[in-house]
């Protein structure tokens, strides 16, 4: 079965600076990779999805990831940290080796961001 | 003009009671979910249906029933609530199985 690991339960970083949270997952054939975000007390909002195309994906809110094969990866980035982005980010990961129409969520990463 | 909309918002319920969440979608999509986040905030797929059909039921006790009237609806059913079902329920939906899925409010539901 794929699974999607996240690592890091929780991300601090100062407001302005890198935002990188990882994201690994396991399947042996590419499977689609998501992005969402879920801020306090809301559901999920896609933030960008990788569907074997570019393997540079851009998303909403200056969010952007990279679809990397060789280390099974999909780490998700954002050059300047605002106060707003604080919420829960999850990845996702569908289709590959189960084939479902479903996703499997990582556990997610909690980002804070500080004045 | 809410896409995915879901009722109750907060469910407060005493153990062994039985009660339903209602989920529609205005988005004319062929396929709906529902997920349960724990209190670790821990997100799993419950059910899926295709155009009023099951297609995938996950390890979830058969006190839980899904039932989809028609492609807009996805009910969820729990019968004989327990403690351990309190958390937040999730429905979804989405037009095709590599696409985005697009999610509801979610229902917090507490069992005393």
């Amino acid at each position: 079965a794929q699974s999607v690991t996240q690592l890091g339960s929780h991300v601090s970083v100062s407001e302005g600076a890198l935002v990188l949270l990882r994201c690994n997952y396991s399947s042996s054939v590419p499977p689609y990779l998501f992005w969402y975000v879920q801020y306090p007390n809301q559901g999920l909002q896609l933030l960008l999805k990788y569907t074997s195309a570019a393997t540079l994906v851009k998303g909403i809110n200056g969010f952007e990831a990279e679809f990397k094969k060789s280390e099974t990866s999909f780490h998700l980035t954002k050059p300047s940290a605002h106060m707003s982005d604080a919420a829960e980010y999850f990845c996702a990961v569908s289709g590959g080796d189960s084939g479902y129409s479903t996703l499997t969520f990582g556990k997610g990463t909690m980002l804070l961001v500080s004045p | 003009d809410t896409a995915v909309s879901q009722t109750p918002k907060y469910l407060v319920t005493q153990m062994g009671n039985d009660k339903s969440i209602k989920c529609e979608q205005n988005l004319g999509h062929d396929t709906m979910y529902w997920y349960k986040q724990d209190s670790k905030k821990f997100l799993k797929i419950m059910f899926s249906y295709n155009n009023k059909e099951l297609i995938i039921n996950e390890t979830v006790p058969n006190r839980f029933s899904p039932k989809s009237p028609d492609k807009a609806h996805l009910n969820l059913h729990i019968n004989s609530l327990e403690l351990g079902d309190s958390a937040v329920y999730f429905c979804a939906s989405s037009q095709a199985w590599d696409n985005e899925q697009f999610f509801g409010p979610g229902t917090r539901l507490t069992v005393l």
